[in-house]
């Protein structure tokens, strides 16, 4: 099946600091991909949509300046999380849709802000 | 508004015990459905496409199954290694975005 990375799989940072996400598809080509976000037993939460060559698609009530999303070729979108505090601790999931068959998903990173 | 949910929310099922998890949706025109299992502290692992009513797929010990209104995921047999969230989610023609259901909770005990 579609294979879609993620690194860092782990990153612990201090309040204030800015975080880089990459989300890579490695076998296909996604003009789109999306960035979810997910507390502990709780489903997915769509956070925005990265678009090759354009603007991300933000979900409201996702500050845009805070996570900021670079869709640079057609295999790698990053999400930024800028100035970053506790209340960002999460696990942050991409993923790419090939064609119309499915979502594939990345491993997903936990970031922890101390 | 395309609309997702899944039942039960947690099923604890002894090895063996075979079982249905339920996820009804509304969309406007629906353009796929679909079902993965995640694993804690994993992304979602794609199980299954199903385009029309009518449509079945197998894998393993699981088979989903798709009617206009709902899908249902049949577990034969489970083992404890099935244990994990089944997410079912859903795509209209109209957008680019698939909306998923809050999960299922499945844990098999030996």
């Amino acid at each position: 099946g579609a294979v879609v990375s993620q690194h860092p799989s782990r990153v612990i940072c201090k309040s204030g600091t800015s975080v880089k996400i990459e989300c890579r598809s490695l076998d296909f080509q996604a003009t789109t991909m999306f960035w979810y976000r997910q507390f502990p037993k709780q489903s997915l939460m769509l956070m925005a949509t990265s678009n090759e060559g354009s603007k991300a698609t933000y979900e409201q009530g996702v500050e845009k300046d805070k996570f900021l999303i670079n869709h640079a070729s057609l295999t790698l979108s990053t999400l930024t999380v800028t100035s970053a505090h506790p209340e960002d601790s999460s696990f942050y999931i991409c993923s790419a849709p090939l064609l119309d068959r499915a979502l594939y998903f990345g491993p997903g990173t936990r970031l922890t802000v101390t | 508004e395309d609309q997702v949910t899944q039942s039960p929310e947690a099923l604890r099922l002894q090895e063996g015990e075979s079982s249905s998890l339920n996820c009804s949706y509304t969309v406007s025109g629906l353009r796929g459905l679909f079902w993965y299992r995640q694993d804690p502290g994993k992304g979602p692992e794609f199980l299954f496409t199903l385009y029309s009513a009518g449509e079945e797929k197998e894998k393993e010990r699981l088979k989903a199954t798709l009617t206009k209104k709902e899908s249902f995921l049949h577990i034969t047999a489970p083992k404890p290694e099935d244990s994990a969230t089944y997410l079912c989610a859903v795509r209209d023609n109209y957008g680019q975005n698939f909306v998923f259901g809050p999960g299922t909770r499945l844990s098999v005990l030996p």
